[in-house]
């Protein structure tokens, strides 16, 4: 079935850091979306991708929808603490199904 | 977005035993999700759980393991039954706000239920 490769599966970063994360696919989707998921809780939506080379921000953070449809980043800029969490890439398909992506765990040092 | 509430949040269950989750929505939705998420791991979809008709199940899932229903369009549960340790999960409901004129969809998930079997 469809995969998502999402990467990097976790990341320990200095309060302040910029953090990019990725996730990649053979298959084209034709939205896609980021979650935050904290602990004990379910996955918020932070952004929705919807055409081919869309770029759109939502206060420090910026995805981008890839031009092959195939792959999408998410950007963090001056990371502070509660950005702490799980970041998971998800992919809608032609059937309408949302794949998701394995998870990119945030870590921020003291 | 969607308000879900879902409930219970948590439990602790004995082998054998089975476990009904309530999923409520604060609007009308067409299309309602249960997703299993196994610790530390990703979201894995169940079933699409559809009004008026049987919900549809994906490879790996079937109805007499985790039987669906949905009675509404604001309403749904998810039973798991006869539960062994390897059902341990938490539990997730999903509804999609999809614009089909614009080809927007936007998939909002309820806190989760954490399900631990003994």
């Amino acid at each position: 079935g469809q995969q998502l490769n999402q990467s990097p599966q976790s990341m320990f970063i200095q309060e302040g850091e910029d953090v990019s994360m990725n996730c990649t696919s053979s298959s084209i989707f034709n939205t896609w979306l980021w979650y935050k998921q904290d602990p004990g809780e379910g996955p918020v939506l932070l952004i929705a991708l919807y055409k081919a080379g869309e770029l759109t921000s939502n206060g420090r953070l910026t995805a981008q929808f890839g031009i092959t449809r195939k792959d999408s980043f998410l950007n963090i800029s001056a990371s502070i603490p509660s950005d702490v969490g799980i970041y998971f890439c998800a992919g809608m398909n032609r059937d309408d199904k949302i794949i998701f992506g394995k998870g990119t765990r945030l870590h921020i040092l003291p | 977005s969607a308000v879900i509430s879902q409930k219970p949040s948590r439990d602790i269950c004995q082998r054998g035993t089975s476990l009904t989750i309530q999923c409520q929505v604060d609007s009308q939705v067409t299309m309602m999700f249960w997703y299993r998420q196994q610790p530390g791991q990703s979201l894995t979809l169940i079933a699409t759980a559809n009004q008026g008709s049987e919900a549809t199940y994906e490879s790996g899932f079937v109805i007499d393991k985790f039987p669906i229903s949905r009675p509404n369009l604001t309403f749904s549960t998810l039973t798991v039954s006869n539960m062994s340790p390897e059902d341990s999960s938490i539990y997730l409901c999903s509804v999609d706000r999809s614009d089909r004129k614009i080809m927007n969809t936007e998939a909002f998930f309820g806190q989760g239920t954490r399900l631990t079997v003994v």
